[in-house]
């Protein structure tokens, strides 16, 4: 399978402990991003990266969260001190390099996080 | 008020029906825009781009008026396999997606 994967699919967490999700993106996509999707909603950006750095952080990514690419390849996005408010589906996406503004990104499965 | 808005339905509609969906975006700065599908439980899917001259793939047509600031979805000839939800995205800047709240799509037989 040649698409983004994401690791794990489910997991569930009391409050108060940390999670880490991870994302592999498609092969030589360079940009990667993370993306939250609550229950009835489309999903919000949350942060991407261009190869290792980290060029964007929404205002919905608190001190709590953070993502990191370090070789530019996967990517890592950690919850600490998990809230009932985090429970929600993390989606990765990645696209090549040098699309047009009219090309898009291809997403994984997503992360579905529960916190109790 | 939310940077792409979408009327969220749910929409049910009989086998064979045309259904249009609307969507309306705030930043006139974006410069491309989407048509997501997103079945119960799965990750999002680009069913296609909307450009100004508007675009074709097969049943689904999609138009894009950049003066109204105003995207719209057409799928003729439903079937039973387009119940799903469609997210109206726009692109926000780096291609950062912005994506609607989504309309729920069932088609009855």
């Amino acid at each position: 399978d040649t698409g983004v994967s994401q690791n794990p699919r489910h997991k569930i967490t009391k409050r108060g402990q940390n999670v880490t999700f991870r994302c592999d993106p498609i092969s030589e996509h360079n940009r990667l991003y993370w993306y939250r999707q609550t229950l009835g909603q489309g999903p919000e950006f949350l942060t991407y990266f261009q190869n290792e750095a980290q060029l964007e952080k929404s205002r919905l990514l608190s001190d709590r969260f953070s993502a990191e690419r370090p070789k530019g390849s996967f990517s890592t996005l950690e919850i600490q001190r998990t809230e009932q408010g985090d429970s929600a589906m993390y989606l990765c996406a990645s696209r090549q390099p040098g699309q047009g503004e009219t090309d898009t990104q291809y997403f994984g499965p997503g992360t579905r996080l529960t916190v109790l | 008020r939310k940077e792409v808005e979408q009327d969220p339905g749910p929409f049910n509609v009989p086998e064979g029906a045309t259904v249009a969906f609307n969507c309306t975006y705030s930043n006139s700065a974006s410069q491309s825009f989407f048509w997501y599908r997103q079945d119960c439980r799965k990750e999002p899917k680009l069913l296609m781009s909307v450009y100004s001259s508007g675009n074709e793939d097969g049943r689904f047509t999609a138009q894009l008026n950049r003066a109204s600031q105003y995207i719209s979805l057409l799928i003729r000839d439903s079937k039973l396999s387009d119940s799903a939800t469609y997210l109206c995205v726009a692109n926000g800047g780096a291609q950062k997606l912005v994506f609607g709240q989504g309309t729920r799509l069932t088609i009855n037989p």
